[in-house]
């Protein structure tokens, strides 16, 4: 079983639509989790943090927590084809500083 | 407000050399991280250091890989004796001083290399 795991895509979806990212973890300590943003031949780009069970908005990124079943999914509201990158889960495991980084979901928005 | 910085963004050489990766932190963060991508892969983590100390280098190849974060200048990463399968794009993240959960880590533009 892989650390993080990812739906490699891809997920397309038009525009103006929600998009729904998922990952799901396999370290039930871990504490920290991060979606960033990479568009290709790019560096990832930090979209959201979440530390505890439940949901955080920001902006029309929405970031959902379930620790006891494992899983950080992220949503994103009024897809615009500029959100069209590869979005990557990442896990901080206890006991450490690292992450651990599921394979990416590719997102694909079309007008 | 200059964000992590690495450089040479792009890098090449051929087997055998020796590859020199930099990396200098935001300011105010004491923290850097190194990551590989290897293409069409995910991002793995290879060392973890602080000022002059390394912190957690589970992630690094046993033979031909090291880092440093010297008391003055930049973090470096050095590849002795590169191979082909060494190419991949290197990133290095920073983050402030960790207060609790793992502080957010922001990434530099990342170093490719490409060897020959």
């Amino acid at each position: 079983q892989k650390e993080v795991e990812q739906n490699s895509g891809p997920l397309s979806v038009p525009e103006g639509a929600i998009a729904s990212l998922n990952c799901t973890y396999s370290d039930r300590g871990s504490q920290s989790f991060f979606w960033y943003r990479q568009y290709s031949g790019k560096s990832p780009e930090l979209i959201m943090s979440i530390y505890s069970n439940g949901d955080k908005e920001d902006g029309r990124f929405t970031a959902q927590l379930n620790k006891a079943s494992q899983y950080v999914s992220l949503l994103i509201r009024d897809s615009q084809p500029s959100d069209s990158a590869t979005y990557l889960c990442a896990v901080n495991p206890r006991n450490t500083d690292k992450l651990i980084f599921g394979t990416g979901t590719r997102l694909q928005v079309f007008p | 407000n200059a964000g992590v910085m690495q450089n040479p963004r792009h890098l090449v050489r051929r087997r055998g050399q020796e590859a020199r990766l930099r990396c200098s932190p935001m300011k105010g963060h004491s923290h850097v991280y190194w990551y590989r991508q290897l293409p069409e892969e995910g991002l793995k983590f290879m060392v973890y250091l602080q000022k002059e100390n390394i912190i957690d280098e589970s992630g690094m190849p046993k033979e031909r890989f090291s880092a440093e974060f010297p008391k003055e200048g930049p973090s470096i990463l050095r590849i002795q004796q590169v191979v082909r399968g060494d190419s991949a794009a290197y990133f290095c993240a920073s983050s402030p001083q960790h207060g609790g959960y793992t502080d957010t880590q922001y990434f530099g533009p990342g170093t490719r290399l490409t060897v020959l």
